[in-house]
């Protein structure tokens, strides 16, 4: 069974600080996405990675691809009220995604 | 273009019940998938069809069923629901492997 963990589960921080999640998978997948969800929403995709060690840039978010391809993580630099939600992290492989338990960040203003 | 759609968005059933949801896909997306998402276990994989077929299936009991028509709009059914059922349903779209879209999902609560 393959499996995602995500750390931390809970993030609280104030505007303007930096701060980073992490994903770490027991196996391999083909390629990992990163996404967000807020409140009575579904999630939207962010990025995908596919290559080990690649790194991904989206405004102040930078994603990061383990070069083992098992494990992944996301910066954000100077988080602002509006990155508040729910961070998910999935890895995908023979049509569907795993999905980690995702990490609630709540950026106070 | 109009994103995914899923109808309805909240449903209230009691035990025992069955429940259809429905989901139309972004237009010319011919891959639907469906996730249950809950508090504890986060989202997981129900199934996905491409082309009115089922390609992969997740680890839910027979209870929950889907299937997909030809204009690739999809339908899940969960039959004798029970209480932890209740959950956030989101249906996903992509092209094939593609990038993949979510819709807003249909929220039911089991009493």
């Amino acid at each position: 069974t393959q499996l995602l963990e995500q750390s931390p589960q809970f993030l609280s921080i104030q505007e303007g600080e930096n701060l980073t999640v992490y994903c770490n998978s027991s196996s391999v997948f083909s390629s990992l996405q990163w996404y967000r969800q807020e409140p009575g929403e579904g999630p939207v995709l962010l990025v995908t990675v596919v290559t080990g060690g690649e790194v991904k840039k989206l405004k102040r978010l930078t994603f990061q691809f383990g070069d083992a391809r098992k494990d992944s993580s996301l910066h954000i630099t100077a988080a602002q009220p509006g990155d508040t939600g729910l961070y998910l992290c999935a890895g995908g492989s023979n049509y569907k995604l795993t999905f980690g338990k995702g990490t609630l960040l709540t950026v106070n203003p | 273009k109009a994103g995914v759609t899923q109808t309805p968005r909240y449903l209230i059933k009691t035990r025992g019940q069955q429940v259809t949801l429905s989901c139309s896909p972004i237009s010319g997306h011919r891959s639907v998938s469906w996730y249950q998402q809950t508090p504890g276990q986060g989202l997981q994989f129900l199934f996905e069809y491409f082309s009115e077929t089922q390609r992969n299936k997740g680890n839910f009991p027979g209870r929950f069923s889907g299937r997909q028509f030809s204009n690739s709009r999809s339908e899940m059914n969960v039959s004798t629901l029970e209480l932890g059922d209740s959950a956030l349903y989101l249906c996903a779209s992509s092209f094939d492997r593609g990038l993949i879209s979510f819709g807003p999902g249909t929220r039911l609560l089991v009493l």
